[in-house]
């Protein structure tokens, strides 16, 4: 595609309830990140892919949240359970590889209530 | 740990001002930074990619600057204009196959 596609653009969840996230990459983008962006702070990383395969999940906060990308191009990023806590704009970027310049999603923004 | 900070953290300048925003990282041996713009509600536009290597880049009326030993870079604005308003991101790369960490961010308003 033209750019990164998330969907969807914003999500009220009720405290306590599952969410998905969903990224469309670049066409033949390599990497894939997923940030989470507070009010008024700079993104902060979660987790890398390179094709499909999860080489970095050390930013994930905890054990509620699940990232995969099956088959290499689409990845969706998982929330169970909720929490206030939660509420954010998750951004997506892809790159051709990990080292080369990133591109980002529209974000999609989850509010928790 | 690799942390960066942006000054200032807003900036309010008249149309047609040059102006300079600075990024400034606590560990000088970085792979490279990028400069990014963020609207409102949207989310992040690449502007410049700086190689650790490099000690410019220029795109239209943007410049950014690297300067590794002092930890620091610099993305210069010419002749600003309202369609400029954002606010801008600065992201480090901290070695080869490392991921971004980025800093606060200067909002930036620029008036007709």
């Amino acid at each position: 595609g033209a750019g990164v596609s998330q969907s969807p653009r914003y999500k009220v969840a009720k405290r306590g309830q599952d969410v998905a996230l969903r990224c469309d990459p670049i066409s033949g983008h390599v990497s894939l990140f997923w940030y989470q962006q507070a009010l008024g702070q700079g993104p902060e990383f979660l987790t890398y892919f390179q094709n499909e395969a999860q080489l970095d999940k050390s930013g994930l906060p905890s054990d509620r949240f699940f990232a995969e990308r099956p088959e290499g191009s689409v990845s969706t990023l998982k929330i169970q359970r909720t929490q206030q806590e939660d509420s954010a704009v998750y951004l997506c970027a892809s790159s051709l590889d990990q080292n080369t310049e990133a591109f980002f999603g529209q974000g999609t923004r989850l509010t928790v209530v | 740990k690799q942390e960066v900070t942006q000054i200032p953290a807003a900036l309010s300048v008249p149309e047609g001002e040059n102006l300079v925003l600075n990024c400034s990282f606590t560990d000088s041996a970085i792979y490279n930074l990028q400069w990014f713009r963020q609207d409102p509600g949207k989310g992040l536009t690449s502007l410049l990619l700086i190689q650790s290597s490099q000690r410019e880049q220029t795109s239209g009326r943007l410049n950014a600057s690297l300067d590794k030993s002092s930890g620091r870079s610099t993305l210069y604005i010419a002749a600003s204009q309202p369609g400029d308003s954002a606010t801008y991101l600065c992201a480090v790369r901290p070695g080869y196959g490392q991921n971004f960490v980025f800093g606060p961010g200067t909002r930036l308003s620029v008036l007709p």
